[in-house]
Formats: structure tokens, C-alpha cells, sequence
């Protein structure tokens, strides 16, 4: 059974900085991983996905990697602003017959502070 | 991207009563899920909503308990049965979308918060 984990809990930091998020998988076989944001109160937004033959994904101040063969993924921030205040949540995606199937970590809540 | 809207974004409850959430998106999609996030936990997948059969679901959700329904390709129902405190949790109805990279993303709902006293 896959399971997720998140690392730090929660992470407090000064706006400004660089800061990486770290999520671990026990069963490398997997389809894609996705990053997504939850705002207090709110749904999912997804930030990035990466495929399972892919290294990293990028979109804008964000970065994704995923090292399948050592079940590790990170999501790096750069220039962190007090708006990038949520929790960020790790989810891995199944194939064959459990495609669309996540399995989510417990996230990393964040706060960056002015 | 497809959106996604929940009916309705919250409710407070009696214990031994039910509550049906619908999920309405804009676009035809292949899959829909139904997740559960009970108070500082993490999300679970309750079940896959199979539009024209019924709902596969996961080890721990019974039908009894989380029937589910869908009818067509963009619109599903969760309903949670005989509540209890227990099941006072945000309920995230997802489904499958196609990114710009033309990879197949999961799309969320805002989620459903249920309170039972």
C-alpha cells in the first residue's frame, strides 16, 4: 500500500527566502506525482505534475523534482512571499486500473511572514 | 480547465441524518472521485463515481454509507448517510483534466465542509 509522507509539518519563514519541501513515497511505481496548494477553508489547487518518466517541472517561482527510483520528491520555492502562505500537499497518482487514484501526504502548512 | 462546483460549500447537521453533495463541472470528464478530509488530516479516496454503474469504492467506504451517484459525464452526487460526529469532514469531489502539456491532472472542488453535532 503507497504511502506519502511530508516533510517538514509546517514551515515558518521571512519573506524572501528560498525554501525547499520534501515529500517521500514507498512505492516507486507510480504514474505522476502533483504538487497542489490548500488555502484555509478552500479546495485544491494544483501547481505542478510531474509524469513518471519526467525529472522536474517548473512554473514560474516554482520547481518540482522527482527522484522515482528513491521514492523522493521536492517542491522548491524561491523568493517566498507572504501570499505563498497555505498548505502544500504531496499526492501520488496510480495507473493501470487505479488511474486518477492519489494517494496524498499529510502536507507541509507554510507561513511566510512580512 | 475544467471547473468544478460544489453544492453546497457547507452545512451543519444532525446526528442520524443524510446529506446529498452534488458536483456539477463544466466540461465532460472521463473519471470523478470522491475524497474526505476530516479535521488535520490529509485527503482520502472515498470512491470512483462510474457514470451509467455503480461506485468502486475504496477499502473502509461501504455504498450503504456513501451511495453514490452519476448519471451523466459532468455531474455527481455523494451522499453521506445516518451521520455522525464522525463524519464531520470537508468532502472534495475531483476529476480528471487536461493540463496545457496535455498530461491528464486532477481538478478539485472547493470541498464540502459538513459539521454533525
Amino acid at each position: 500500500k503507497q504511502e506519502v509522507t511530508q516533510i517538514p509539518a509546517a514551515l515558518s519563514v521571512p519573506e524572501g527566502e528560498n525554501l525547499v519541501l520534501n515529500c517521500s513515497f514507498t512505492d516507486s511505481a507510480i504514474y505522476n506525482l502533483q504538487w497542489f496548494r490548500q488555502d484555509p477553508g478552500k479546495g485544491l489547487t494544483s501547481l505542478l505534475l510531474i509524469q513518471s518518466s519526467q525529472r522536474e517541472q517548473t512554473s514560474g517561482r516554482l520547481n518540482a523534482s522527482l527522484d522515482k527510483s528513491s521514492g523522493r520528491s521536492t517542491l522548491y520555492i524561491a523568493a517566498s512571499q507572504p501570499g505563498d502562505s497555505a498548505t502544500y500537499l504531496c499526492a501520488v497518482g496510480a495507473g493501470g486500473t487505479s488511474y486518477g487514484k492519489l494517494t496524498f501526504g499529510q502536507g507541509t502548512i507554510l507561513t511566510v511572514h512580512p | 480547465s475544467a471547473v468544478i462546483s460544489q453544492k453546497p460549500s457547507r452545512d451543519i447537521c444532525q446526528r442520524g441524518t443524510s446529506l446529498t453533495i452534488q458536483c456539477q463541472v463544466d466540461s465532460q470528464v472521463t473519471m470523478m472521485f470522491w475524497y474526505r478530509q476530516q479535521p488535520g488530516q490529509s485527503l482520502t479516496l472515498i470512491a470512483t463515481a462510474n457514470q451509467g454503474s455503480e461506485a468502486t469504492y475504496e477499502s473502509g467506504f461501504v455504498i450503504d454509507k456513501f451511495p453514490i451517484s452519476r448519471p451523466n459525464l459532468t455531474f455527481s452526487t455523494l451522499t453521506v448517510s445516518n451521520m455522525s460526529p464522525e463524519d464531520s469532514s470537508i468532502y472534495l469531489c475531483s476529476a480528471t483534466d487536461r493540463a496545457p502539456s496535455g498530461a491528464n491532472v486532477l481538478t478539485f472542488g472547493a470541498g464540502s465542509r459538513l459539521t454533525v453535532l
